[in-house]
């Protein structure tokens, strides 16, 4: 079983769509959920950390938030730099603090 | 400040063959991981070291990959003998401590 599950796998939008992308967990003892962002032929970029559940983060287009099992980033009016893989992960006690990630979510979005 | 260090960037191998990859982690950090990630997918945690000791290698094909960290800061994964189910990208993370992690920019390994 994926202890880590992102949705959609992949997401076109055109330029100014906002959008939401999914991340479910099923670990107990969160100790944080983190959001990455990987370019083609690049490591995963660090976006925000979201520590417990009602906390949200905001950087520029972005917006990630947190329930006791999901978490969303969300996109408002993307440009087409936000074309990237979004990576979740997450950390917990129950998994001896190792960071798990999820699959990805590849965006593309079109000018 | 300076990232994480990985080289090289490239590398390509016949099957059977050895290969290790090099990662120099930021200064100060304890925590430090090897990921592989097969195209399309996300990362896999292979081992992690806390210092120079190792904190999980339970997803490490033992028979075949070695790792190691000498005085707790750079650290090298081994391949030995590649297989071409190995054709992934090799990447290094390190962290304070638990918590967030650093990636480098990845080593991509082709076996042929």
């Amino acid at each position: 079983e994926d202890q880590v599950t992102q949705s959609p796998e992949a997401l076109r939008l055109q330029e100014g769509e906002s959008s939401s992308l999914n991340c479910s967990y099923t670990v107990s003892g969160l100790r944080g959920l983190f959001w990455y962002r990987q370019d083609p032929g690049k490591g995963p970029e660090f976006l925000f950390t979201l520590y417990s559940a009602g906390e949200e983060k905001e950087k520029e287009r972005l917006k990630a938030t947190l329930t006791k099992k999901e978490s969303f980033l969300h996109i408002t009016a993307p440009k087409p730099e936000d074309s990237a893989t979004y990576l979740c992960a997450v950390q917990a006690w129950d998994r001896d603090d190792k960071i798990i990630f999820g699959k990805g979510t590849r965006l593309h979005i079109l000018p | 400040e300076a990232g994480v260090a990985q080289s090289p960037r490239y590398k390509i191998i016949e099957k059977r063959q050895s290969v290790a990859f090099w990662c120099n982690p930021i200064s100060g950090h304890a925590t430090l991981y090897w990921y592989q990630q097969i195209l399309g997918q996300g990362p896999k945690l292979l081992i992690q070291f806390q210092n120079n000791g190792v904190v999980d290698d339970s997803q490490l094909p033992k028979d075949r990959f070695s790792a190691e960290r000498l005085k707790g800061v750079d650290s090298t994964l081994k391949i030995q003998p590649a297989k071409l189910e190995d054709s992934a990208v090799y990447l290094c993370a390190s962290s304070l401590d638990l918590g967030i992690a650093f990636f480098g920019q990845g080593t991509r390994l082709t076996v042929v």
